[in-house]
């Protein structure tokens, strides 16, 4: 079984650019999690779907950031315009989430983005 | 607010010892704990996931266990060897759903 799929694995831009990451979750997998990691620290969320409702996105920074789940199951996340502390690694997780019980996450493996 | 920490942040080992990473959190109120490992430039792997009605995963080597009452998990990796050598991250599942991570171990097993 194909795990989560990530896309670009590394991206270099100048700042005020704009750039976009691609996820495709693993089959079946209602949950959707786009996590940013910035250098020594834990990854934190950004955004959360249920299928294509995006039920936690307090933490994204709305007047840059955007991000779709137009099927339910790929996701697109999006900077415009890119500054240069958004250098990080942007982390797509996918879980099973049956009613409100929380069920494992699987990571896929990132997209390292230099802003410059 | 939950807040993650994972003591020490770095740790270098003798290939063969056995080691135990801390993990502690400030709410109890948690759904699970996960363990993963993260290698440069990789993304996560899970290791074990506890719920949080049990006490204890095991998964070959590797051994977490959970305190809830505490706030306190620790992952004992037993006969470390220079493969194990990464970064391990601790994160609680509360009622949102997300993952509250730590800030991480850097392990290093030296031949």
């Amino acid at each position: 079984e194909a795990g989560v799929v990530q896309s670009p694995r590394y991206k270099i831009i100048e700042k005020k650019q704009p750039v976009a990451f691609w996820c495709n979750p693993i089959s079946g997998h209602n949950t959707l999690y786009w996590y940013r990691q910035n250098l020594g620290q834990g990854p934190e969320l950004l955004i959360r779907y249920e299928n294509e409702e995006a039920v936690d996105d307090s933490q994204l920074p709305k007047d840059r950031f955007s991000a779709e789940r137009l099927k339910g199951v790929d996701s697109t996340l999006k900077i415009q315009p890119a500054e240069l502390g958004d250098s990080a690694v942007y982390l797509c997780a996918s879980s099973l989430s049956l009613f409100s019980t929380p069920y494992e996450q699987y990571f896929g493996p990132g997209t390292r983005l230099t802003v410059t | 607010k939950q807040e993650v920490t994972q003591i020490p942040a770095a740790l270098s080992v003798p290939e063969g010892e056995n080691l135990v990473l801390n993990c502690s959190f400030t709410d109890s109120a948690i759904y699970n704990l996960q363990w993963f490992r993260q290698d440069p430039g990789k993304g996560l792997t899970s290791l074990l996931l506890i719920q949080s009605s049990q006490r204890e995963q095991t998964s070959g080597r590797l051994n977490a266990s959970l305190d809830k009452s505490s706030g306190r998990s620790t992952l004992y990796i037993a006969a470390s060897q220079p493969g194990d050598s990464a970064t391990y991250l601790c994160a609680v599942q509360g009622g949102s759903e997300k993952l509250v991570f730590g800030k991480g171990t850097k392990l290093t097993v030296n031949p």
